[in-house]
């Protein structure tokens, strides 16, 4: 069945940037698109970012757009995500989550990142 | 943009049914959204119950269901059980997007 593994959260300072890793195993991970979500504390779950499998096409919220950039590296299993400029608002669990058949059909533990000074 | 909206909050007794829904606030919800439903507790990740508007995951029991209704998708759950008490999330795929979260509803099986 396989998992992913979120990893690289933490403190940083608004203005900061961080890098968040996703590490899949047990699936074969370039066969599927991939995305990241996000849930504010007390909050909904947000939609982040998708990248298809072969890293070709992007896209990504009106909320970070021009300030997050998403990537894979399909050699190493992995799926990246590195958030510049942050804000407060960017505080959350950060979640990768597998796309197939147009759903989210495994998801990981989740990241916390957390921006304050 | 197009958002995606649930009900905040529903109650349900112990044994009963409730139909939680989503919609867009503009146009019609329709299988070509591919509605997906996902259950979350505190301090978990969510967990899929349907996708495709009315298959259910792997393991989900069978009074889980997915459907459209009207202009909307909906998640039907008969025999309600106190572990169902979660919050609920809808996710439509969505130009510009590609996926839409609705802002969840918060189960009470009471």
């Amino acid at each position: 069945e396989g998992q992913v593994v979120e990893s690289g959260g933490g403190l940083i300072q608004p203005g900061g940037s961080l890098r968040l890793s996703c590490a899949a195993s047990g699936f074969t991970f370039s066969s599927f698109s991939m995305n990241w979500v996000r849930q504010a504390p007390g909050k909904g779950l947000e939609w982040v970012s998708y990248i298809t499998g072969g890293g070709d096409i992007k896209f990504y919220a009106d909320s970070v757009q021009g300030r997050f950039t998403i990537s894979r590296d399909n050699a190493e299993k992995s799926l990246y995500l590195q958030m510049n400029s942050l804000r407060a608002e960017d505080t959350a669990v950060y979640y990768c989550a597998r796309d197939h058949i147009f759903t989210f059909d495994m998801w990981g533990q989740g990241t916390m990142v957390t921006v304050s000074s | 943009q197009t958002v995606v909206t649930q009900e905040p909050s529903f109650s349900v007794a112990p044994g009963g049914t409730v139909t939680l829904t989503c919609g867009l606030s503009s146009g019609s919800v329709s299988p070509t959204h591919y509605p997906s439903w996902y259950q979350q507790t505190p301090g978990q990740p969510p967990r899929t119950l349907i996708y495709n508007t009315n298959i259910r995951s792997s393991g989900v029991p069978d009074r889980f269901s997915g459907s459209i209704l009207g202009n909307k998708a909906a998640l039907t759950v008969t025999g309600a059980q106190a572990d169902d008490e979660s919050d609920y999330y809808c996710v439509l795929y969505v130009a510009g997007g590609p996926w839409g979260f609705g802002g969840g509803t918060k189960l009470t099986v009471l």
